[in-house]
């Protein structure tokens, strides 16, 4: 079955410590977005990548970084600069023209400790 | 600057009657609407969209319906069921948007009461 998988659904981290979250889908998607979920904030965007080695900033780039050096993956790093890192973090991809949106991973919740 | 707004945090109903979710846009620009639901813990799904050219779209108990000129969209499911319970985000496209980026509103949590 084609979809995406996100590791790990849970993740603890201590403050001052870099943490990367994974993303890898066999859907054959040329884009891939990373969001963020807050409580009643919705989804943020935080980067997204449309073909392999290149991505670009979202609205809270801050403090995170990605890299999109095969196709199938988008790993996210949350560095020690991310202030407020607790949240409920979302991958996504989709082909270049998107009737129907964006196929969602099922998230990693990180929280500081 | 909320470009996509959902302003009912929540919304309560009896199975069987109708739910209906609201959503805001302020940007003209936009040209595609799709609503997702989200259980917790879990990813959001595709549910259903609309293209800026229609009004109205719909896919079994699930309808979309757009008015540009209020810049205002609505789903409508009728009958509400159980499994309904989750939250609904409303999300929108603009034209020729790069990397085909979606902006979402807060979300609405739909609870159904048996």
């Amino acid at each position: 079955d084609g979809g995406i998988t996100q590791s790990p659904k849970y993740l603890f981290r201590k403050e001052g410590q870099n943490v990367t979250l994974s993303c890898e889908q066999n859907l054959n998607h040329d884009a891939m977005y990373w969001y963020r979920q807050d409580p009643g904030q919705g989804l943020r965007l935080i980067y997204y990548s449309q073909i392999v080695n290149d991505f670009q900033k979202g609205d809270i780039a801050e403090g995170y970084s990605v890299s999109r050096e095969k196709k199938e993956s988008f790993p996210l790093t949350v560095t020690s600069a991310q202030k407020n890192p607790t949240a409920f973090y979302l991958c996504a991809s989709s082909p270049p023209v998107a009737g129907d949106g964006y196929t969602f991973g099922s998230g990693t919740r990180l929280t500081v400790v | 600057d909320q470009q996509v707004k959902q302003n009912s945090p929540s919304l309560s109903v009896q199975e069987g009657r109708i739910s209906i979710l609201n959503c805001d846009y302020t940007n003209s620009m936009f040209d595609y609407f799709l609503w997702y639901k989200k259980y917790p813990a879990e990813g959001p799904t595709f549910l259903i969209s609309i293209s800026s050219i229609k009004d109205k779209n719909e896919d079994g108990r699930f309808t979309v319906f757009l008015n540009k000129s209020a810049k205002h969209l609505s789903l409508h499911i009728v009958p509400s069921q159980p499994g309904d319970s989750a939250v609904y985000f409303c999300a929108a496209r603009r034209f020729k948007a790069a990397g085909n980026k979606l902006t979402f509103g807060g979300g609405t949590r739909v609870l159904v009461k048996p």
